[in-house]
């Protein structure tokens, strides 16, 4: 079974633009998840998304946001970016909806933003 | 709010020594609990999982029980090689929540 990809898996973007990043789950995973790993404040839940419904949102400004798609397949958009925004973007996909249910991750998408 | 505390690296040790990184939890219900290694340049991989109390989880040599009396999940290692060095991430996930709490991560650091 193919893994989580995610695309792209690197992005050069400049203060004030915004970029959109995607994420395939693995076949079958309903529930995808996002975080953001930086190495001041480490991994950060960013949103979840199951049936194309966002369940769960983290402590991040309305800039980030996000959406999923019939197929599970999601996307998340980060308007107006900002020099903090430079990060490692994880995406990370699970079957249901159970605590217990192991989520698995992608590469990651590396963003800078300059 | 949940938070998962993980002892400072780095952790260096030399080849086949005994390993242990510690993590402790906070949580109000009965989250699962979970290693996540990750490699240079990559994601994070599951190392293994607990979902209950005195559970143990287990892979590749690599132990943790889930202690729920000292809200611990330390990892142990009995004989740690160089393709170990990697950094080590505790994590928490309440009952119902894909919403996954992490640790700072430990790095480890094996030499030959």
């Amino acid at each position: 079974k193919a893994g989580v990809t995610q695309t792209p898996r690197y992005l050069i973007k400049t203060r004030g633009q915004q970029v959109t990043l995607s994420c395939s789950p693995i076949s079958g995973h309903r529930s995808v998840s996002w975080y953001q790993q930086t190495p001041g404040q480490g991994l950060q839940f960013l949103f979840e998304y199951f049936s194309e419904t966002q369940r769960n949102k983290g402590n991040f400004p309305g800039r980030f946001s996000g959406r999923q798609f019939s197929n599970s397949r999601s996307e998340m958009n980060v308007s107006t970016l900002e020099l903090g925004d430079s990060a490692l973007y994880l995406c990370a996909s699970s079957y249901g909806l159970a605590g217990a249910d192991t989520q698995y991750f992608g590469p990651g998408t590396r963003l800078t933003v300059l | 709010g949940d938070s998962v505390t993980q002892m400072e690296g780095p952790v260096t040790l030399s080849e086949e020594a005994f390993l242990t990184i510690n993590c402790t939890y906070t949580a109000t219900g009965y989250p699962s609990l979970f290693w996540y290694v990750q490699y240079p340049g990559e994601g994070l991989q599951l190392l293994l999982k607990a979902t209950k109390a005195d559970d143990k989880g287990s892979n590749k040599g690599f132990e943790a029980t889930y202690r729920k009396e000292t809200t611990s999940f330390h990892l142990e290692k009995g004989s740690v090689q160089v393709s170990d060095s990697a950094v080590y991430f505790c994590a928490l996930s309440e009952t119902g929540f894909q919403k996954l709490v992490f640790g700072t991560g430990t790095r480890l650091l094996v030499s030959p």
